[in-house]
């Protein structure tokens, strides 16, 4: 059962466009959602996260959006650009449960950005 | 934010032989995580590593495949053993700092 589902799968557009990647979540435990960046060849490097306090995180040209209510939250990449061409996922923990903090993983989506 | 470094980066192995990878990380983190991703996919949690205490497995994931070894805060290692063809893959790990966790660069395994 997948926890954290992630949409869509793949994504293009067009540089100076925005990108826009969803999660949607069921374990109201969950108090951490971060998003991961991936390039080939590398391992995940943390881009954003929230904690559901807040509505709204903004980092540069990335912001989460973030639905308690409706358990879900997103990433925005605004003026994506061809450098943004990567693979990203969401993820999220229980960020107080002591020695079980391991992070749920979406599935991906894979996002290409048209020069 | 640590940094991790991850080694051997690649590997070519023989089935039926075992491969030790290495996690050294910059700063002490509490909990270690060792992930398998296949290419274009998600990550596959393995096992949680805290030091001083046995690794606890995810389900599908044995301590005689998978042993782990966490000897303190900046350094852990797994072995993939008895290796065949299934096991290839990218095998990364991450450690948990207060503001999140980081990764290492992975060490992509094939085996033959």
């Amino acid at each position: 059962q997948q926890q954290v589902k992630q949409s869509p799968q793949s994504l293009i557009v067009q540089k100076g466009g925005i990108s826009i990647i969803n999660c949607a979540y069921e374990n109201t435990a969950f108090d951490y959602f971060p998003w991961y960046q991936q390039f080939p060849g590398k391992g995940p490097a943390l881009l954003i996260a929230i904690r559901p306090d807040v509505s709204e995180k903004k980092e540069g040209r990335f912001t989460i959006s973030f639905n308690k209510s409706a358990k879900q939250f997103s990433l925005h990449i605004m003026d994506s650009q061809p450098g943004d061409s990567a693979t990203y996922f969401c993820a999220a923990s229980p960020r107080n449960a002591g020695n079980n903090r391991k992070l749920i993983w979406g599935l991906g989506t894979s996002l290409g950005v048209n020069p | 934010s640590a940094v991790i470094s991850q080694k051997p980066s690649r590997d070519i192995c023989q089935r039926g032989t075992s491969l030790t990878i290495q996690c050294q990380v910059d700063s002490q983190v509490t909990m270690m995580f060792w992930y398998r991703q296949q290419p274009g996919q998600s990550l596959t949690l393995i096992a949680t590593a805290n030091q001083g205490s046995e690794a606890t497995y995810e389900s599908g994931f044995v301590i005689d495949k998978f042993p782990i070894s966490r000897p303190n805060l900046t350094f852990s290692t797994l072995t993939v053993s008895n290796m065949s063809p299934e096991d290839s893959s990218i095998y990364l790990c991450s450690g948990d700092r207060i503001y999140g966790y980081t990764f290492g660069s992975g060490t992509r395994l094939t085996v033959v």
